[in-house]
């Protein structure tokens, strides 16, 4: 597609349900990155993948946070039994490469609401 | 490590006037440095991007930064506000991990444009 696709654009949900955001990144990307953003908040790295590979899964704030990556194309970021901490929008992002000097491109987000 | 730091979490400039926000970056290396900008309820979007090309850097929108490494200073300017530039600006850094480099951003600085 022309840019990154993020879906759903809201959620909410209700405390200890499982939540699944999706990320379509834009054709040919090889690296894909999600981040987390708070409210006031800069943006907190969660994780990336190269390819369908995650090599570094330290930013994962707990282990109800997983991400898969199939096809070297579509991600989920999967959040098992959602507090009212995770509340909050997760950006995606791909890149053509992970090259120091490479442009990352965002989608609109993913704003979740844990009530 | 690789870091940014922006020095301000809030700007207010009247339109018209000059639009300083400021970065420093942490990096044993000759880093590559972004400005990404965030409109209310829109994606992120690049400003501009250093590779150490030239120091002085133009990006979209009249926006320019200066890399100063004796300094280590990545600031962004504009010489004349618009209110269309009330928006959030973050700075990046790429941050090496496991062979990939990751875009690691600042807390963000938001900049308000008053008439």
């Amino acid at each position: 597609g022309a840019g990154v696709s993020q879906s759903p654009s809201n959620k909410v949900t209700e405390k200890g349900k499982d939540v699944e955001l999706r990320c379509d990144p834009i054709s040919g990307h090889t690296a894909l990155y999600w981040y987390r953003q708070s409210l006031g908040q800069g943006l907190e790295f969660l994780i990336y993948f190269q390819g369908n590979s995650a090599p570094d899964k330290s930013g994962l704030p707990s282990d109800r946070f997983s991400a898969e990556r199939t096809g070297g194309s579509v991600s989920t970021l999967t959040i098992q039994r959602t507090q009212q901490e995770d509340s909050a929008v997760y950006l995606c992002a791909s890149s053509s490469s992970t090259v120091m000097n490479t442009e990352a491109f965002f989608g609109q987000g993913t704003r979740l609401t844990v009530v | 490590a690789q870091s940014v730091t922006q020095l301000d979490s809030h700007v207010s400039v009247s339109e018209g006037t000059p639009v300083l926000l400021r970065c420093n970056y942490s990096s044993s290396y000759s880093p590559s440095l972004f400005w990404y900008v965030q409109h209310p309820n829109k994606g992120l979007q690049l400003l501009l991007k250093y590779t150490s090309a030239a120091t002085l850097v133009k990006g979209i929108n009249g926006f320019e930064a200066e890399f100063k490494k004796s300094e280590t200073s990545f600031h962004l300017t504009k010489p004349s506000a618009h209110m269309s530039d009330a928006a959030e600006y973050f700075c990046v850094v790429s941050v090496a991990s496991g062979g990939s480099y990751i875009p690691t951003f600042g807390r963000g600085t938001s900049l308000i444009v008053h008439p």
